[in-house]
């Protein structure tokens, strides 16, 4: 069965320092999401794209963070310069169509020293 | 803007005893509603949705979910709690109002007493 996978599983980093997490969604999507988890809160949405483009972004997606998606597989996260408070699980999701479950990759647990 | 509540941090049932996790949201178009499980140290999987069909709707490992309109719910039940079921459970919902991106729950932590 297709799945969404995530590379690194785990990435420490010290503070001021990029990162980029890595995601293959599933190859017959469209539509792709990353998330983000803090350790014991809510699953946050950080941003979707589609089409080559971001579709939509939320607070937390500022001028730190990036998406890509350089070739037709993989779908990556950039932190340009990184903070203690964003040490958290990352998840990326993909979907065929938009109103459809997304299907989650394991995460990458970052961490931020 | 849509939002999810999950009434209660943390539920506790004995092994054999009904599940009912608590669910309320608020859209202001027709949503569709889902419910994640997150095993301990495990990704987020799929339970079951609702996407505007059948307002019953039943899942994975023998759990089910009504949609009810009126009340703007979507609780998650299972019959038979078993030891297994330990997890945390998220609801969340979408709409295309908002790109379809999915908006979550805090999050319920149910704990199997055996």
């Amino acid at each position: 069965e297709p799945e969404v996978t995530q590379t690194p599983s785990h990435q420490v980093t010290q503070m001021g320092q990029e990162v980029i997490l890595r995601c293959v969604p599933i190859s017959n999507h469209l539509y792709f999401y990353w998330y983000r988890q803090i350790l014991g809160q809510k699953v946050e949405f950080l941003v979707s794209f589609y089409n080559n483009e971001i579709s939509e972004k939320s607070e937390i997606f500022d001028d730190q963070f990036s998406v890509e998606r350089p070739d037709g597989s993989n779908f990556t996260l950039k932190i340009r310069s990184t903070k203690l408070e964003d040490s958290a699980m990352y998840f990326c999701a993909s979907t065929a169509g938009g109103s459809r479950e997304q299907y989650f990759g394991p995460g990458t647990r970052l961490t931020v020293t | 803007a849509q939002s999810v509540t999950q009434l209660g941090s943390h539920v506790s049932v004995s092994e054999g005893a009904l599940v009912l996790l608590r669910c309320n949201y608020s859209s202001s178009v027709p949503p569709y509603l889902f419910w994640y499980v997150q095993y301990p140290n495990q990704g987020l999987q799929l339970l079951l949705k609702y996407t505007s069909a059948a307002t019953l709707v039943k899942g994975i490992n023998g759990f089910e979910a009504e949609f009810k309109k009126s009340e703007t719910s979507f609780h998650l039940t299972k019959p038979s709690a078993h030891m297994s079921d330990a997890a945390e459970y998220f609801c969340a919902v979408s709409d295309e109002d908002s790109n379809y991106q999915l908006i979550w729950g805090a999050g319920t932590k149910l704990i199997i007493k055996p």
